[in-house]
Parts: structure tokens; sequence; C-alpha cells
């Protein structure tokens, strides 16, 4: 599976949109875009995903670079309950659901 | 609540001790991974199943792990002779029918393992 390479820590103030980055310049056309987050000692919830289109749902928004090397998950208004580690990750579509974490970027939100 | 279902949430464990933990998924989902945890890094994954067929190990399993799913619902992890090392959380997670790249994997909140 290609790789994905995000910052390590993000601060936001809570109300106040978020721009999380991820580059992924080895991704292959069928690789698809994930996001999942972390909040602490919970285990991963999925927050969106996206192939080549923008994408909208009720916790986020997917932002795809036109030549699909990197992506921004797009918080509209962070609140306290959205600090956690944002990770994203491709997945092929031969992969079986075996899905390769980085560390992920962790977000603070601060009131 | 019909999500994954983990059991015990957390374990202490002397070295060398037996450990098992349970796993429900979410019902009817075919797939059923598992991951582990350690501090400050992503989960890795270890093993799953489709149905009771164990498809996939990862060579962080090692032979002191063994994974079972008898009768394609739920799934136990047992780690014999326990190393402090091993100490970590233990993802469990499921996803429905046929794999495609577009599905969602449901997670478990984990089982915390201290191995002391």
């Amino acid at each position: 599976d290609a790789k994905t390479t995000q910052p390590n820590s993000m601060e936001s103030n809570e109300e106040e949109p978020v721009h999380l980055p991820c580059n992924h310049s080895t991704i292959s056309g069928t690789d698809y875009i994930h996001w999942y987050r972390q909040l602490p000692s919970q285990g991963p919830e999925y927050v969106i995903h996206g192939l080549t289109s923008n994408v909208n749902n009720r916790m986020a928004s997917l932002a795809i670079a036109e030549d699909r090397k990197s992506s921004t998950l797009i918080l509209h208004r962070a609140t306290l309950r959205d600090a956690a580690v944002y990770y994203c990750i491709l997945v092929s579509g031969g992969s079986q659901g075996n899905l390769i974490f980085g560390k992920g970027t962790k977000l603070s939100v601060k009131p | 609540d019909t999500g994954v279902s983990q059991d015990p949430r957390h374990k202490i464990t002397k070295r060398g001790q037996n450990v098992t933990f349970r796993c429900d998924p979410i019902s009817e989902h075919n797939r059923l991974y598992w991951y582990r945890q350690t501090l400050g890094q992503g989960p890795e994954f270890l093993t799953y199943f489709q149905n009771e067929a164990q498809l996939e190990k990862s060579r962080l399993l090692s032979n002191r792990f063994s994974a079972e799913r008898p009768k394609g619902s739920f799934s136990t992890l047992e780690i014999q002779r326990t190393e402090q090392g091993d100490s970590a959380m233990y993802l469990c997670a499921s996803s429905p029918g046929f794999w495609a790249a577009g599905n969602t994997i449901y997670f478990g909140e984990g089982s915390w393992l201290t191995v002391v």
C-alpha cells in the first residue's frame, strides 16, 4: 500500500474550521483515501473516504487534489470532542481491509 | 449498543501467564480483524477472518498468539506465555460482506493488556 505523510500535530480553536493535510504522492488509480480518528482511550472511528471527487458527510468534508497526490480533511467547526489523532490511510483495491495506519496527526482543540 | 464489543477492557497479568480476549463483531458482519496498538503508535494489523476462516496473518502474530472464530460470529485472541513486550491495546474490528476498498471498518474500544 502507498504511504501517506501527515503533520505530527496541529492546534485549533473551538468553533473554528480545521484543515488537516495529507500527502500521498505515490497513490495509485484504485486507491481510496480513508480518514479515521481515534479519541483518547478509544478505538479508531471512521470519518470519511473518497476516491476522486470531494466528499461531504455529517462529520467532515474531504477535499482531494486534482492529481490525487494530496487531500485535506476539513472539520467545519471544531469542538472539544474533535480532539483526537486523525489518520489518513490509502486503501487499495486489492487490500482485504488490513488498514496500514501511520502515526497520524494529533489535533488539539483549545476552548 | 450494537457496535463491536470487546472483553475484558483491561487486563493486568504476570509475565508468563496466558490471556484471552473476546470480540463480538457487529451482527452479520462477515469480516473480523484484530489489530495491536502500542503507546504513541497507530494500530498494526494482526490477522483477519472471513466468516470462520482465518485468511491472513501478519508476521507480528508470533506463534504465542492464536486467534479463532469458531462459528463465524465472535472471535478470541489468546496470547500464551505473555511477555512485557505484549503490553498493548488489542483492537477488534469488523466489516460487512464482500470486501471493497470503499468499505468502512468498525472498531471496538479495545482491550488493554499490561504484562508485569
